[in-house]
Parts: C-alpha cells; sequence; structure tokens
C-alpha cells in the first residue's frame, strides 16, 4: 500500500525566511510524486510532477526536488501570498495506479 | 471549459436524503476522478473513470456512493441514505491521461445534518 507522511504538520515563517517541507513516501513503482497548493475553500492547485530521483523543478519562489525515498519543497524568501496548504501525493505502478495517494499536507504561513 | 467546475459549492441535506453532485471536467480530458476529503485530511481516491466506464471504484465506501459518467464528459456523483459522516468536501479531477497531471475542481462541500 502506497503511504506518503508530510511534516512539519503547521509552518510558520517571516516574510523572506527560508525554509522546506518535507514529503517521505512509500510506493510500489513510482510513477509520479505530485506537489499541490490548497487554499481554504479551494480545490488543490497542481505545482509540480517529478519522475525520478534527482530531478528538481522550480516555479517562482518554489522548488521541488525528488530523492528515492522523500521529496522538498522549498521556498524561497516566502511572501504572505505563499500561505497554504501544501500536499504531496504519490502516484505508484501497482495496482489501482491511476490513484494518487496523498499526504495530510503542511500548512505554511508567511508573517508580514 | 477553463477549468473543471463543480456543482453545486454547498449543499446541506438532511440525514436519510438522496444528494448528487455534479462535475463537468476540462474539455478533451478523458480521465475523471472523485475524491473525498475531510477537514484536516488529504483527499482520499474514490472512483476513476476512463471515458464512460468506472475503470476502478475500489475507494467507494459503501453501496450507498455511485457515479455515472454517461457520455464521457460530466460526471455525477450520487449518495443514497446520507449519513453525517459523509459530510466533507467532495474534489472532481481530470486528465489527458492517467500519466498525466491532474486538475480538481473547487470542490463541494456537503453538510448531512
Amino acid at each position: 500500500e502506497d503511504q506518503v507522511t508530510q511534516s512539519p504538520e503547521a509552518l510558520r515563517l517571516q516574510e523572506g525566511e527560508s525554509s522546506s517541507l518535507n514529503c517521505s513516501y512509500t510506493v510500489s513503482g513510482l510513477r509520479g510524486l505530485f506537489w499541490y497548493r490548497q487554499d481554504p475553500g479551494k480545490g488543490p492547485e497542481f505545482l509540480f510532477t517529478l519522475y525520478s530521483a534527482g530531478e528538481e523543478k522550480e516555479k517562482e519562489r518554489l522548488k521541488a526536488t525528488l530523492t528515492k525515498k522523500e521529496s522538498f519543497l522549498h521556498i524561497t524568501a516566502p511572501k504572505p501570498e505563499d500561505s497554504a496548504t501544501y500536499l504531496c501525493a504519490v502516484q505508484g505502478s501497482g495496482a489501482g495506479s491511476y490513484q494518487l495517494t496523498f499526504g495530510k499536507g503542511t500548512k505554511l504561513s508567511v508573517i508580514p | 471549459g477553463a477549468g473543471v467546475s463543480q456543482t453545486p459549492s454547498n449543499k446541506v441535506t438532511e440525514k436519510g436524503k438522496y444528494v448528487e453532485l455534479r462535475c463537468d471536467p476540462i474539455s478533451g480530458h478523458t480521465a475523471l476522478y472523485w475524491y473525498r476529503q475531510s477537514l484536516g485530511q488529504g483527499p482520499e481516491f474514490l472512483i476513476y473513470f476512463q471515458g464512460t466506464g468506472a475503470a476502478d471504484d475500489s475507494g467507494l465506501p459503501n453501496d450507498r456512493f455511485f457515479a455515472v459518467r454517461p457520455e464521457g464528459s460530466v460526471s455525477t456523483l450520487k449518495i443514497q441514505r446520507t449519513e453525517r459522516g459523509d459530510s466533507a468536501v467532495y474534489l472532481c479531477a481530470s486528465s489527458w491521461t492517467t500519466n498525466t497531471e491532474a486538475f480538481f475542481g473547487q470542490g463541494t462541500r456537503l453538510t448531512v445534518v
């Protein structure tokens, strides 16, 4: 069974204070690891897909990296508008390989 | 359409009633998914459609839940004899194929009183 654990559950940062969110996973054959951003009362918004260890992707102040056991979402010089819950999900190659298995998310608050 | 559209945004129903939740996917997307999200949790898979057929309904919690996609586009999630434990946000997502990223709608918040 695929599993995803995200840490920390919540993170408060001062504006401009860089940090990283962690996503640890176990999966039978990784087809893809996905990062989503979710604002209160909204559906998840797609950010990145990573497919293999060593891969990195960037978008504005966000950078996602992947190893064989975990992924990190690095936030550089965050702004208040980066406040949201960040969700990590994996897609495996076993039974039900089209399903996404999500973690519980990390709630990020960026204080001005 | 420009994105995945779900209606209604909010639904309050009495215990024991029947409800239907609608999802209009991104035009051209053949894969459609329903997920359920409880407070403080990540979304949990319910059912997956490839075209018109339900390719996998293993995530549906019991036989009170049913979903259709008769023409391979719009989908409806149907819940019979609702229970208070069914209260959650129901999310719909679509993608070009199962190998590409899924895009989510804004969700339907269902409250059973």
